[in-house]
């Protein structure tokens, strides 16, 4: 089944402990990218990746980093999380640019205390 | 750059129509509109790219006026089926391939 797959999909934790939500595709996509939702807001983009190793900043990057050594794998890191970056996290990935139909894995809820 | 989505809640009985809205300040590539029912993920609906073309999704369909930078979402007699969020996202020139959502359109359909 082709699908997004997140991990965790709930994560409670305190502020400065780094963590990561791993993000992976069986579509063999090229493009992959993160996004947060918060009430009110929308959907955010934070990065995106149009291939392996190429990673660019979206609207709200700030806090966060990426890597994209794998085609199939896109984590989201963050070093030294704060409350501010309580959020539900999307991955989502498209098969050669963001202009095609994305692809959503089941989200992530962060709670950083 | 965060495309405008109006009106920001639709209120509706089965079989009533809806339009929902998605207008930008700057030039667009494309329009894409996606549904995201509660606490599931977005679903994609459709992409509208530079022409002024009409697509259609079963009884969902939508417009692209790229002259005046904006989209519309025709929702024709609603079912239950169609509650949910729905934003447009916007991918402009400036921004690589980024994609821009709006902040989202609640549609409530009831019986």
């Amino acid at each position: 089944e082709a699908q997004v797959t997140q991990n965790p999909r709930y994560l409670i934790t305190v502020t400065g402990k780094k963590l990561t939500v791993t993000c992976s595709q069986n579509m063999n996509h090229e493009y992959m990218s993160w996004y947060r939702q918060d009430p009110g807001l929308g959907l955010r983009q934070i990065y995106y990746s149009m291939n392996v190793e190429v990673t660019d900043k979206g609207d709200v990057p700030e806090g966060y980093k990426v890597s994209r050594k794998e085609k199939r794998n896109f984590p989201l890191i963050l070093e030294s999380p704060s409350p501010n970056q309580t959020s539900l996290y999307f991955c989502a990935s498209a098969l050669f640019r963001g202009d095609q139909p994305q692809h959503f894995g089941d989200g992530t809820r962060l709670s950083i205390l | 750059q965060q495309p405008v989505q109006s009106p920001q809640a639709v209120i509706l009985r089965e079989g009533e129509d809806a339009v929902i809205n998605c207008s930008s300040s700057k030039a667009l590539y494309s329009v894409h509109w996606y549904r995201q029912k509660h606490g599931e993920a977005p679903v994609f609906l459709m992409i509208l790219l530079k022409g002024g073309e009409q697509k259609g999704h079963d009884k969902i369909s939508a417009s692209f006026n790229e002259k005046k930078q904006q989209s519309s979402l025709y929702l024709t007699a609603s079912q239950l089926s169609y509650s949910g969020t729905y934003f447009c996202g916007t991918e402009i020139p400036q921004a690589g391939t980024a994609l821009i959502f709006g902040k989202g359109t609640t549609l409530s359909v009831s019986s």
